[in-house]
């Protein structure tokens, strides 16, 4: 079974508007934490939100928020007035437990199209 | 300089080449790692290094090499690769304390073996 779900391969949305990524993850810790990554054409992989399982609000970083549902065990990324510059892939991943060989799952990804 | 850095940038090896991809971290984290994107599949996780030691290696072939001489710098070995190897190969660092030990990445490092 897929550990990181990422159900839209590929969204287009009008500049301006909020876009909301879906992704829902399965796990049975009760320790884990959840990451959305940016993929530019370019091919770096930008770090841009954490929420971590015992956080008892969303996480918000500048236009980036996370909906994070625990008991649906959903994750989605929510970009607020969006931006040609936010046109890219974007991941979903999720480390569980918190020891040093602990490792990060990436979804498949959804590839965004922002749209003058 | 800040980051993560990777080079080389574009590589193209024929299959019996043999050549190193070069990670350099400059952001003081204790953990690197090598993960493999091929194009229609989810990021691979090949290799983990965490304090200099070498903590995961999911089944990746002997044709890749890791070499992690200090905490900052990680190589990528590579001899008689596979067409099937041609990807993007990502590193990435972290701080690795319990929880948010988020992963910081390279700009990549896109193979072709020919």
């Amino acid at each position: 079974a897929q550990k990181i779900t990422q159900t839209q391969p590929g969204m287009f949305v009008q500049e301006k508007e909020a876009v909301t990524l879906d992704c829902t993850y399965d796990t049975s810790d009760q320790s884990y934490g959840l990451f959305w990554y940016k993929q530019p054409s370019s091919g770096e992989m930008i770090f841009l939100i954490y929420q971590g399982s015992y956080d008892e609000q969303n996480a918000t970083e500048g236009r980036y928020s996370l909906n994070f549902q625990k008991a649906r065990k959903s994750a989605n990324l929510v970009i607020s007035a969006s931006q040609l510059g936010d046109s890219a892939m974007y991941f979903c991943a999720m480390r569980e437990g918190m020891n040093r060989d602990d490792k990060i799952i990436f979804g498949k990804g959804t590839r965004l199209h922002i749209l003058p | 300089e800040t980051g993560v850095t990777q080079t080389p940038r574009h590589l193209v090896m024929g299959m019996t080449n043999k050549k190193s991809l070069k990670c350099e971290q400059h952001l003081g984290h204790n953990a690197m790692y090598w993960y493999k994107q091929s194009a229609k599949k989810p990021l691979e996780l090949m290799f983990v290094y965490s304090l200099e030691e070498r903590v995961e290696n999911n089944s990746v072939p002997s044709r890749f090499s890791p070499e992690c001489p200090n905490s900052s710098h990680l190589f990528l070995h590579l001899h008689t690769l596979q067409p099937e190897d041609s990807a993007l190969y990502l590193c990435a660092s972290s701080q690795i304390a319990g929880g948010q030990d988020t992963q910081y990445f390279g700009p990549g490092t896109r193979l072709t073996v020919l």
